[in-house]
């Protein structure tokens, strides 16, 4: 079936430690997004890519990196530098710029805490 | 103030009620409107697509005003499985990044 694959679904991160999360998606969509979700908050856009080997910031990319090197591949890193990382991680993907008129699409989510 | 403005609830309403959440957003060259649904502790899942002539799904059904900038979404005969939270996505014009609202609670009581 086609979709959006997250892993780990969790994931615990020593204080001083650099983690990637994990987003696949065999739709062929040119977009893809990550979010950060806070408890009983909103979505908020860290980074987003429009194609391959493209990437920008968005509203929270301070402690984040990340890297499009394939179409269907967009890994998240959490680096050290993020001093409060416990949150939901959503990954999303859509057509992108041969359609803006099309929605997007989400993974299942990463949960992340300190240990 | 916010790009996409959402009254965030919590809306408590009894089996068959109908409700209607309104979605305003600040930017008028906006492209494309869609509503979301996310459960508790799970990912956010399209609920339908917005479009100018105003649409319909089941009890759903979602219209756009372009002169007021709003949309909205309306459940009728609402059912216990209706409880989620709901979210409005705006798209610009330009194929970049959508705004998210921060959401809707509904809660539908028996």
């Amino acid at each position: 079936d086609g979709g959006i694959t997250q892993s780990p679904k969790y994931l615990f991160r020593k204080e001083g430690q650099n983690v990637t999360l994990s987003c696949e998606q065999n739709l062929n969509h040119d977009a893809m997004y990550w979010y950060r979700q806070d408890p009983g908050q909103g979505l908020r856009l860290i980074y987003y890519s429009q194609i391959v080997n493209d990437f920008q910031k968005g509203d929270i990319a301070e402690g984040y990196s990340v890297s499009r090197e394939k179409k269907e591949s967009f890994p998240l890193t959490v680096t050290s530098a993020q001093k409060n990382p416990t949150a939901f991680y959503l990954c999303a993907s859509s057509i992108g710029r041969r359609n803006s008129n099309q929605p997007q699409h989400f993974g299942d989510g990463t949960r992340l805490s300190i240990l | 103030r916010k790009e996409v403005e959402q009254d965030p609830g919590p809306f408590n309403v009894p089996e068959g009620a109908t409700v209607a959440f309104n979605c305003t957003y600040s930017n008028s060259a906006s492209q494309s409107f869609f509503w979301y649904r996310q459960d508790c502790r799970k990912e956010p899942k399209l609920l339908m697509s917005v479009y100018s002539s105003g649409n319909e799904d089941g009890r759903f059904t979602a219209q756009l005003n372009r002169a007021s900038q709003y949309i909205s979404l309306l459940i009728r005969d609402s059912k216990l499985s209706d409880s989620a939270t709901y979210l409005c996505v705006v798209n610009p014009s330009n194929a970049g990044k959508s705004t998210f609202g921060d959401g809707t609670t509904l809660t539908v009581k028996p």
